[in-house]
C-alpha cells in the first residue's frame, strides 16, 4: 500500500516571501500522479499542482511549482510571493492508476502567512 | 454550473441512530469517493464507486453504506455501529480512466452526540 507522509504539521511564512512545504511517498508502482490541494478555512479542497510521475519536467502553475524527485520519491511544494490568501492547510496526495484511481493524502501542512 | 453539492452542510444526530449523507454531481463522472477527515490528520477514503451499481471498500468502510443506484448520486449511510461518526465527510468524483484530478464538494460536518 502507498503511503504519504508531510513532515511539517505547521509552517510560516512572511508575504512576498518564499516557503516550501515537503511531501515523500513510498511506492512500488512506476505510474502514478501526485497532487498538491489546498483546503482554506471554508474546508472546500482545491487542486493547487498535479505532477504525473512519467515526466521530468516540474509542474508550474503561477506562483506554485514542484520539485518532483522520483528516485528519492520527493515531491515538495514551493509558494513564492506568498500572500494572505495562500494561508491553507495544504495536503499532498498520491494516486496509482489501479484500485480505482483512489487518492491517498498525507496528514497537512498548516500554512500560516504573516503580513 | 457543474460541480458536486453535499448537503446538509451540518448534520447533528443522536447516537445509535443511523443518518445518511447526500452527495450529487452534474458533472458526469463515472467515479464517485467518500472521504472522512479528523482534526488534524488527511482524508481517509471510506468507499468508492467506478460505475452504477458498484462500489467497493477503501480503507475505514466498517459502519458506513453506500449505494450507487444513479450516476450523478452517491449517498453515504453512517450506522450506528460506527464507533466514532463525528468527523468532516467529503465527497469526490472524477472521470474514470482520465488524467484529471477528483473534484471535492463543499462537505458535511456531522456531529453524534
Amino acid at each position: 500500500a502507498q503511503t504519504v507522509t508531510q513532515s511539517q504539521p505547521e509552517m510560516s511564512v512572511q508575504e512576498a516571501e518564499t516557503v516550501t512545504l515537503s511531501c515523500t511517498y513510498d511506492t512500488s508502482e512506476s505510474d502514478y500522479y501526485l497532487f498538491w490541494y489546498k483546503q482554506p478555512p471554508s474546508r472546500q479542497m482545491i487542486l493547487v499542482i498535479r505532477q504525473e510521475a512519467y515526466k521530468q519536467q516540474n509542474a508550474t502553475e503561477n506562483r506554485f511549482s514542484v520539485n518532483f524527485q522520483k528516485a528519492a520519491k520527493s515531491f515538495s511544494l514551493k509558494i513564492s510571493d506568498s500572500q494572505l490568501g495562500d494561508a491553507a492547510m495544504y495536503f499532498c496526495a498520491y494516486r496509482s492508476e489501479g484500485s480505482g484511481s483512489r487518492l491517498t493524502f498525507g496528514e497537512g501542512t498548516q500554512l500560516t502567512v504573516n503580513p | 454550473d457543474g460541480g458536486i453539492t453535499q448537503s446538509p452542510k451540518y448534520l447533528f444526530r443522536k447516537e445509535g441512530q443511523n443518518v445518511t449523507l447526500s452527495c450529487e454531481q452534474n458533472l458526469n463522472h463515472d467515479a464517485m469517493y467518500w472521504y472522512r477527515q479528523d482534526p488534524g490528520q488527511g482524508l481517509r477514503l471510506i468507499y468508492y464507486s467506478q460505475i452504477v451499481n458498484d462500489f467497493q471498500k477503501g480503507d475505514i468502510a466498517e459502519g458506513y453504506s453506500v449505494s450507487r443506484e444513479k450516476k450523478e448520486s452517491f449517498p453515504l449511510t453512517v450506522t450506528s455501529a460506527q464507533k466514532n461518526p463525528t468527523a468532516f465527510y467529503l465527497c469526490a468524483s472524477r472521470q474514470y480512466r482520465s488524467s484529471y484530478e477528483q473534484y471535492f464538494g463543499p462537505g458535511t460536518r456531522l456531529t453524534v452526540t
